[in-house]
């Protein structure tokens, strides 16, 4: 299957301060997605990007499909106590493939 | 809330034993995905269920089996259970129309299985 790389894998943050993650892969896809999972839960869909070089925000979270449709970022501004957690991308073409995941830590 | 449901929410079993794991897909959603998430695999798909068809498999063990009902609610069998099979079993749904917003997939809380 498709291998993606998610970097960093573990941050710790200053509540306050922005942050990026990314995700490349060595394969095209159709869709980037990135989820939120807390400790025991299901992943929560957080931004779905649908076309290459498509910047997309949902509040305090922005993030955009790569030209090349090999890679995506995610950027949390102003991070928050909530935003503790892990973060995972995803890119689709036959099938979903998953990064390994951000483990995000805020220092209050 | 995703409107993906599942139970049992948690499980615990021993070794050699058989489980049956339930989803329930979003309201309009015609497939259902199984992921495995350990710690040490990350989450893993296991299978697609499409209308009441298989529609795509990924690393599903041989002891594993799923099925896909008309009322589109999806059970994942998981039998001869082995200490290495404790994870969180996820299920997904999406609309299931090819490609794009049809695609995009909606977790569920997760089924934690313990096996002892």
């Amino acid at each position: 299957g498709q291998q993606l790389n998610q970097s960093p894998q573990s941050m710790f943050i200053q509540e306050g301060e922005d942050v990026s993650m990314n995700c490349t892969s060595s394969s095209i896809f159709n869709t980037w997605l990135w989820y939120k999972q807390d400790p025991g839960e299901g992943p929560v869909l957080l931004i779905a990007l649908y076309k290459a070089g498509e910047l997309t925000s949902n509040g305090r979270l922005t993030a955009q499909f790569g030209i090349t449709r090999k890679d995506s970022f995610l950027n949390i501004s102003a991070s928050i106590p909530s935003d503790v957690g892990i973060y995972f991308c995803a890119g689709q073409l036959d099938k979903l493939s998953f990064g390994a995941g951000t483990t995000v830590t805020v220092r209050a | 809330d995703s409107g993906v449901t599942q139970t049992p929410k948690h499980l615990i079993t021993a070794t050699g034993q058989r489980v049956t794991l339930r989803c329930s897909p979003r309201s309009g959603d015609l497939s259902v995905y199984w992921y495995q998430q350990s710690l040490d695999q990350g989450l893993q798909f296991l299978i697609q269920y499409y209308n009441g068809e298989e529609r795509a498999k990924g690393n599903i063990l041989e002891r594993f089996s799923a099925q896909q009902f008309p009322d589109l609610h999806s059970e994942l069998n998981l039998s001869s259970l082995e200490l290495g099979d404790s994870a969180l079993y996820f299920c997904a749904s999406s609309v299931g129309s090819s490609g794009g917003r049809g695609e995009t997939q909606y977790f569920g809380p997760g089924t934690r299985l313990l096996v002892l």
